[in-house]
């Protein structure tokens, strides 16, 4: 069965570091994978997805991942983290018509 | 263009009644989902629903019910309530065939005590 894991779920980083969170994927078949970031309060809303094609896929709010199929990895990152980029982060996969989630990793940015 | 619509936004319940939640997909959309989302958890796929019917479902009992209304509307019955049952409940609207686009609401936060 298809699905993801998150690794670490608290991430701090201070405001301009680097942002890199975890996800790897297990799955038979090449994968959709997804970043979904929450807001507290907020629903879902989608970074960046990865479907077929280039394996660096560039989402919005500067963040991208990159696929990469000899690790099983889709790990997010972004260059300079800002203090508005603190909020919950969700890995996901998608199998038949539905969406398969990672447990989550919360990231908090330090003045 | 209005998006995904949730009602309400926040629920107190008591164990063994029964909630319903309600959901407005985004225009043009034909496809609900709904994700269950416990304290600290990913959201977890309960059913879907297309052409008033459940296409699918998750891992969930049967105490989770749900239905689709000819405009594409839908709603969420859970019946015996547990405390367990206390989450976000998020949905989700698409276009058939389209999954993975997408669309979330800002969810219910249902509390049961």
């Amino acid at each position: 069965a298809q699905s993801v894991t998150q690794l670490g779920s608290h991430v701090s980083v201070s405001e301009g570091a680097l942002v890199l969170l975890r996800c790897n994927y297990s799955s038979s078949v090449p994968p959709y994978l997804f970043w979904y970031v929450q807001y507290p309060n907020q629903g879902l809303q989608l970074l960046l997805k990865y479907t077929t094609g280039a394996t660096l896929v560039k989402g919005i709010n500067g963040f991208e991942a990159e696929f990469k199929k000899s690790e099983t990895s889709f790990h997010l990152t972004k260059p300079s983290a800002h203090m508005s980029d603190a909020a919950e982060y969700f890995c996901a996969t998608h199998n038949t018509d539905k969406l398969i989630f990672g447990t989550g990793t919360r990231l908090q940015v330090f003045p | 263009d209005a998006g995904v619509t949730q009602s309400p936004t926040h629920l107190i319940k008591t164990r063994g009644q029964q909630v319903t939640l309600r959901c407005s997909p985004k225009s043009g959309h034909d496809t609900v989902s709904w994700y269950q989302q416990a304290l600290g958890q990913g959201p977890q796929f309960i059913f879907q629903y297309y052409e008033e019917e459940e296409r699918q479902r998750g891992n969930f009992p049967d105490r989770f019910s749900g239905h689709q209304y000819p405009n594409y509307s839908s709603e969420l019955n859970v019946n015996a309530l547990l405390l367990g049952d206390s989450a976000l409940y998020l949905c989700a609207s698409s276009l058939a065939g389209t999954g993975e686009k997408l669309f979330f609401g800002s969810g219910t936060q249902l509390s049961v005590l």
